[in-house]
């Protein structure tokens, strides 16, 4: 069955700094890739998603994410983070269903 | 509706009672999906549905659980004999089909299981 696996179960950067999440992923086949976004007290919301029509992948809120065959990964950044952007993020695979990563939770700093 | 709509927010119980949780999908979406957030973790699958049928039950953690969906909308979760490790979040998604990837998610229930 296809996973993902998040390094890194928190993450804390200064406000400005860039802002990195790792996610890899186990699959035989290309895999359709999702990060997920769930704010204090709300429910998770895409963030952006992988079909393989492009391997940068632009989503909500300045992030991106790059799919890298070479590497299994599909790593999360955002060039300069908010304090608005302190959340927990879910990178995910699409199977028959979403199978979630543990979560990495983003701490922003002022 | 306009989304996923879960009923109720909050489920404080005593330890051996049944619970019962509500999804309202979003209207259309044929796929709906139950996870379990237990405080500090991640997403614990359970159950999805394509229509009415649930081709993959394999998350549902023991026998006290169990699901349903009637006319490709609405979905229970039901919980038996409650236990406190049974205390979470239980959250419910839809989306289009399955495994098309995008889910819609409701804000979920908490349940508590004193």
């Amino acid at each position: 069955a296809q996973s993902v696996t998040q390094l890194g179960s928190h993450v804390s950067v200064s406000e400005g700094a860039l802002v990195l999440l790792r996610c890899n992923y186990s699959s035989s086949v290309p895999p359709y890739l999702f990060w997920y976004v769930q704010y204090p007290n709300q429910g998770l919301q895409l963030l952006l998603k992988y079909t393989s029509a492009a391997t940068l992948v632009k989503g909500i809120n300045g992030f991106e994410a790059e799919f890298k065959k070479s590497e299994t990964s599909f790593h999360l950044t955002k060039p300069s983070a908010h304090m608005s952007d302190a959340a927990e993020y879910f990178c995910a695979v699409s199977d028959r269903f979403m199978r979630f990563g543990a979560g990495t939770r983003l701490t922003v700093k002022p | 509706g306009a989304g996923v709509s879960q009923s109720p927010s909050n489920k404080v119980t005593e330890k051996g009672k049944d619970v019962e949780l509500r999804c309202d999908p979003i209207s259309g979406h044929t796929a709906l999906y139950w996870y379990r957030q237990r405080l500090g973790q991640g997403l614990e699958f359970l159950i999805y549905f394509q229509g009415n049928s649930a081709p993959d039950k394999s998350g549902l953690p023991s026998d006290r659980f169990s699901a349903e969906r009637t006319g490709e909308s609405v979905s229970t979760l039901t919980i038996q004999r409650t236990q406190q490790e049974d205390s979470a979040v239980y959250l419910c998604a839809s989306s289009k089909i399955a495994g098309d990837g995008e889910l819609f998610f409701g804000e979920g229930s908490r349940l508590t299981v004193l």
